[in-house]
Formats: structure tokens, C-alpha cells, sequence
């Protein structure tokens, strides 16, 4: 089980550029959310997909969005980057939704992103 | 005042030695709790989920709940030179949007 896969590993963008992460989810997970890391803080809450819509956000501008595939995979896009955009974006995937059930979220290793 | 507060440390201690982590909230509506450990450059790895109030013991670890007293804690006992690495509390509503502390910074020294 390769677990949750992100990429790229690396990038530097400059200011007003636009980015895309990817995401694949941990082998039988359907729910995908993203964070964001800043340095030395905890992850802050995106947005969550499950059946290639969002159903959960956070606070953060319309400039952050994304997609759901129906391989369950999913894309975050940053439009006109700020140099706050400056983070570690993490994915994070939850199993299949059981009616009563709980949901754990399983991190992936993360996409360092610079913006200069 | 910040949704969850986490003492960020860094915390030193010497191999064997017993570690208290410790996360206070606001939100009393939260019926999830969790911790994560994270080693530099990695992404968050669950250590431990607990569902209200408990207590959960995992090998050399053990999560508490408090929900009266919105206290979470976690207990690392035997700690060991790999236990070094950032320690993240998270607790939500329905384990979806998950609100994390800031992190403890933990070094265990041999």
C-alpha cells in the first residue's frame, strides 16, 4: 500500500503566479482534504472532497481551489500567489464513509512550496 | 484566543524519561481528539484518535481526554531517541475539519 502520494515534492513560484498540487488518496479512501502548513504552525484546514465535490472549506480566499477525479484523486490550485502563500500544502485522506462510523485522516508527505 | 492552544515548546529530555504533551481548547462542541507526530520535512503521522472523553493506551502511549476541563494530553513513557519530532494535537467537530495546535517540539536525548 503506497499510503498518500503527493507531488511535486518541491516548487518556487513567484507572486502572482498560479500553482497546482496533486494528490493521490491511500489505497480504498474517497475523501481527500488539504491543508496548509505555514512554519512552525499546525496544519489549517482548506477544504475537504468526497464525490468530486467540496464539501467542507475553511477560511481561505477563492484564490485556493480545487477538484475531486473519480479516481478519487484530487488537485489543489493557488491562483495569483502571495508570498504568505509560502507553505507546506498537505493532503490528507480519510476511508470509505461507513453510516456511524468515524473517519480518520492519514497525511501525505507534503508539497513545499516557496513564492517569491 | 486561539481555537486550540499548544505549548510549542521545545521540550528536552533525557532517554527513558516520561513526557507530558498537552493541548488546551475552546470548543466545547469537539467529540474528536487526536494526535499527530510529524518528523521534520514529513507530513503528519496519527499517533493516537480518541473518541469524547478517556482515557487510550497504545504500547508507550497514552491519550487523555478531559472535556470538562477541554484538556487533552498526551503521555510518552520509556520515551526514546525516535520519539524526537513535533507533536500535533487535532480535535473536530465530526473528523472532518480538523483544528490543530501549533505543535510541541520534542528531543529526546540519548
Amino acid at each position: 500500500d503506497a499510503g498518500v502520494t503527493q507531488s511535486p515534492t518541491h516548487l518556487i513560484k513567484t507572486r502572482g503566479q498560479q500553482v497546482t498540487l496533486r494528490c493521490s488518496p491511500k489505497s480504498g479512501h474517497d475523501t481527500v482534504s488539504w491543508y496548509q502548513q505555514a512554519l512552525g504552525q499546525g496544519p489549517q484546514f482548506i477544504f475537504q472532497y468526497y464525490e468530486e465535490e467540496e464539501r467542507q472549506r475553511g477560511n481561505f480566499p477563492d484564490r485556493f481551489s480545487g477538484h475531486q477525479f473519480p479516481n478519487y484523486s484530487s488537485e489543489l490550485n493557488v491562483n495569483a500567489l502571495l508570498l504568505g502563500d509560502s507553505a507546506l500544502y498537505l493532503c490528507a485522506s480519510s476511508p470509505i464513509r461507513l453510516a456511524g462510523g468515524q473517519e480518520t485522516q492519514y497525511f501525505g508527505p507534503g508539497t513545499r512550496l516557496l513564492v517569491l | 484566543q486561539k481555537e486550540v492552544e499548544q505549548d510549542p515548546g521545545p521540550l528536552s529530555v533525557p532517554e527513558g524519561a516520561i513526557v507530558s504533551l498537552n493541548c488546551t481548547y475552546s470548543n466545547s462542541a469537539f467529540q474528536y481528539f487526536m494526535w499527530y507526530r510529524q518528523y521534520s520535512r514529513k507530513g503528519p503521522e496519527l499517533l493516537m484518535y480518541t473518541y469524547s472523553s478517556g482515557n487510550k493506551e497504545d504500547g508507550r502511549f497514552t491519550a487523555q481526554v478531559d472535556k470538562s476541563s477541554k484538556y487533552i494530553s498526551l503521555f510518552i513513557r520509556d520515551s526514546q531517541p525516535s520519539d524526537s519530532a513535533t507533536y500535533l494535537c487535532a480535535m473536530s467537530l465530526y473528523n472532518n475539519d480538523m483544528r490543530f495546535g501549533a505543535g510541541t517540539r520534542l528531543t529526546v536525548k540519548p
